[in-house]
């Protein structure tokens, strides 16, 4: 049973939009939320985390937001730039991020110039 | 500070063939996870660690052994390789408690 969903394995946009990736859970213990990158050949990279007792985390031109009732948190980005695509993991853990993470599928971004 | 870093980044295998993939960190970080990568899967784990001397299995540990016997190298071992264990390894690790997990450059692995 997948317990980190990202349902769209691929999204493209322009230059200058917005990009929105979505992420669906079930384990209701989970309350630590992560996104990483990852370039082609490379390990994936910490982008920007959650934590449940927030519903929005903002870094730059990225965006968290978490809605815990419908079990779903989405990364904006804002504006996209060619330099974002890449494949974009959803991961989870409970305890507050201690020991172990659940990643979901990934959705490769692609932003076009 | 190399960060993570992950011994070999490719290798062929026989089926049958034995070999130990080695990540080491130079952060003092107390946990460190083995993934891999399937096309479409995502990143699964293997086996991780919460200390030095201790591992623990993750969601998909047949046919893999790890050993932490420094604080900052953590081994995976394949003892009978096969084809199912062609994928992309990668190695990560974390301080403890809340931190960010810190992710190798990864270790192709085919196995014929």
């Amino acid at each position: 049973d997948q317990q980190v969903k990202q349902n769209s394995p691929s999204l493209s946009v322009q230059e200058g939009r917005i990009s929105i990736l979505n992420c669906d859970y079930t384990n209701s213990m989970f309350d630590y939320f992560l996104w990483y990158k990852k370039y082609p050949a490379e390990g994936p990279t910490f982008l920007i985390s959650i934590s449940s007792i927030k519903d929005k985390n903002e870094d730059g031109r990225f965006t968290v937001f978490l809605n815990k009732s419908a079990k779903h948190l989405s990364l904006h980005i804002v504006p996209s730039q060619p330099g974002d695509s890449a494949v974009y993991f959803c991961a989870a853990s409970e305890q507050g991020g201690s020991e172990k993470l659940v990643f979901g599928k990934g959705t490769k971004l692609t932003v076009n110039p | 500070n190399a960060g993570v870093t992950q011994t070999p980044k490719f290798r062929v295998l026989k089926t049958g063939q034995s070999m130990t993939l080695l990540c080491a960190q130079d952060m003092n970080h107390e946990y460190m996870y083995w993934y891999r990568q399937d096309p479409g899967m995502g990143l699964r784990l293997i086996h991780y660690s919460v200390g030095e001397g201790t591992t623990a299995k993750g969601e998909v540990p047949d046919g893999y052994n790890v050993s932490r016997l420094k604080k900052q190298n953590f081994l995976l071992g394949l003892e009978s390789a096969a084809p199912s264990q062609t994928s992309v390894y990668f190695c990560a690790s974390k301080v403890g408690g809340t931190g960010t997990q810190y992710f190798g450059p990864g270790t192709r692995l085919l196995v014929l």
